[in-house]
């Protein structure tokens, strides 16, 4: 089946420090990865996508890079801000249907 | 432009009550998704509609939840009778035609409270 795991949170970080959050996925044939951002007291928001392997998607200085060999979707930002603090969803796109992850929490302190 | 509208944004009730919950997308947009966020979990996708059509329902418990989009633009999702393992916030989305190259937009949700 389709499904994708995350690593659990929450995740702290100082600012300026490099932020890495895990996702990996199992799926049959050639899904869509995508990275979602939850700010407080905000609804879901697109925050990059990549559609075939090898692709990486970019925005706001966070990037992810699709890793079929290792069914992969790392997300990553070399310097993290206070305002990056959110929760974070890795998800698929496959045979129509999206399928989330259980989302990764990151506060980042001054 | 408007985001993705949804009403109530809190909603308490007790086992075995009905409520309904509505969703106005963003003007344009034929795709429709209503999904379940369980405390802790991931969005799940319970309904998706391509305009008043429904795509993809595999994942509603249809003994209980039912969902309409009448003339394709506004949806309503209604749980009848509501029970304690139905507390979770119902999330609305929208998005042009649908697919993984289009995006897709959030509303801010309802939180349900099954006492």
């Amino acid at each position: 089946g389709n499904s994708v795991t995350q690593m659990e949170g929450p995740v702290t970080l100082s600012e300026e420090a490099f932020l890495t959050i895990n996702c990996t996925y199992t799926a049959t044939g050639y899904p869509s990865l995508f990275w979602y951002v939850q700010y407080p007291g905000e609804g879901l928001q697109l925050l990059l996508k990549a559609t075939k392997a090898d692709d990486k998607g970019s925005n706001k200085g966070f990037e992810a890079t699709y890793r079929k060999e290792t069914t992969s979707f790392h997300l990553e930002k070399g310097s993290v801000q206070v305002s990056d603090s959110a929760v974070y969803f890795c998800a698929l796109y496959n045979f129509n249907k999206f399928y989330f992850g259980s989302g990764t929490k990151l506060n980042v302190k001054p | 432009e408007a985001g993705v509208a949804q009403s109530p944004r809190y909603k308490i009730i007790e086992k075995r009550q009905s409520v309904a919950f509505w969703c106005n997308p963003i003007s344009g947009h034929a795709t429709l998704y209503w999904y379940q966020q369980i405390l802790g979990q991931g969005p799940k996708l319970l309904i998706q509609f391509q305009n008043n059509g429904v795509v993809d329902d595999s994942q509603l418990p249809k003994d209980r939840f039912s969902a309409e989009r009448l003339k394709g633009v506004d949806s309503t999702l209604k749980i009848q009778p509501a029970k304690l393992e139905d507390s979770a916030v119902y999330l609305c989305a929208s998005s042009w035609a649908g697919g993984a190259k289009d995006t897709q937009y959030f509303g801010p949700g309802t939180r349900l409270t099954v006492l």
